[in-house]
């Protein structure tokens, strides 16, 4: 089945600054791959996907990038804002209807 | 609508007593699914449902995991009997089409004690 590995587990920015958070699965099968926002108390949310037909995606301030010959996808952050800290998960599916999550990072904002 | 329902939003029991866990999922979504979230573990699916009918039950840890759905917006997760090994953060999830094809809502979550 498809393993996810995430990394940083944590990582520690001052607020402008951009966050990176990267992510590779293990089955080239794989072509749906979501990023969710968990903040305290609360459900995972969709914050931006990409499928793998696209390279890159954007929304504002978030981007992710895919690399399907390396199997490994990225999310970025730009000019990082304290309301960014939380938990972000990737995942990966391989078209059995559900998601395999990473591990997760948390994400901390120093104003 | 308001979102995936689950209920408790947090439950302490005793080790050895039956758990009940609900969710509503939001109307119109054909698949359900539940996840269980630990420090150690993150976000391991259990199973899901799509049409009511539980298609994929790989993650179900043991046998005294059990879950249903008797209508499509109505979702039970049950633990008899309960171990504190079981503590955790229970999410209810559920999608319109299959996780793959569109967004999965997860509901608020019910944090579990088991003591």
């Amino acid at each position: 089945g498809e393993n996810v590995e995430q990394h940083p587990s944590t990582l520690s920015v001052q607020e402008g600054d951009s966050a990176v958070i990267k992510c590779t699965y293990s089955d080239s099968a794989s072509n749906y791959f979501p990023w969710y926002k968990q903040e305290l108390g609360k459900g995972p949310q969709l914050i931006i996907d990409i499928r793998s037909n696209v390279g890159e995606k954007k929304d504002q301030r978030i981007a992710v990038t895919l690399n399907k010959t390396a199997k490994h996808f990225s999310l970025h952050i730009t000019e990082t804002q304290p309301e960014d800290s939380a938990v972000y998960f990737c995942a990966g599916d391989t078209g059995r209807r559900a998601l395999t999550f990473g591990s997760g990072t948390r994400l901390q904002v120093q104003p | 609508d308001a979102g995936v329902i689950q209920s408790p939003r947090h439950e302490v029991t005793e080790m050895g007593q039956e758990v009940t866990l609900r969710c509503k999922p939001i109307s119109g979504h054909d698949y359900l699914f539940w996840y269980r979230q630990t420090m150690m573990r993150g976000l391991e699916l259990l199973i899901y449902f799509n049409n009511n009918v539980p298609i994929d039950d790989s993650g179900m840890p043991e046998d005294r995991f059990s879950a249903k759905m008797p209508n499509a917006s109505f979702s039970t997760l049950k633990i008899q009997p309960s171990e504190p090994r079981d503590s955790a953060v229970y999410f209810c999830a559920s999608s319109l089409m299959g996780q793959g094809d569109t967004e999965a809502f997860f509901g608020q979550g019910t944090r579990l004690t088991v003591v």
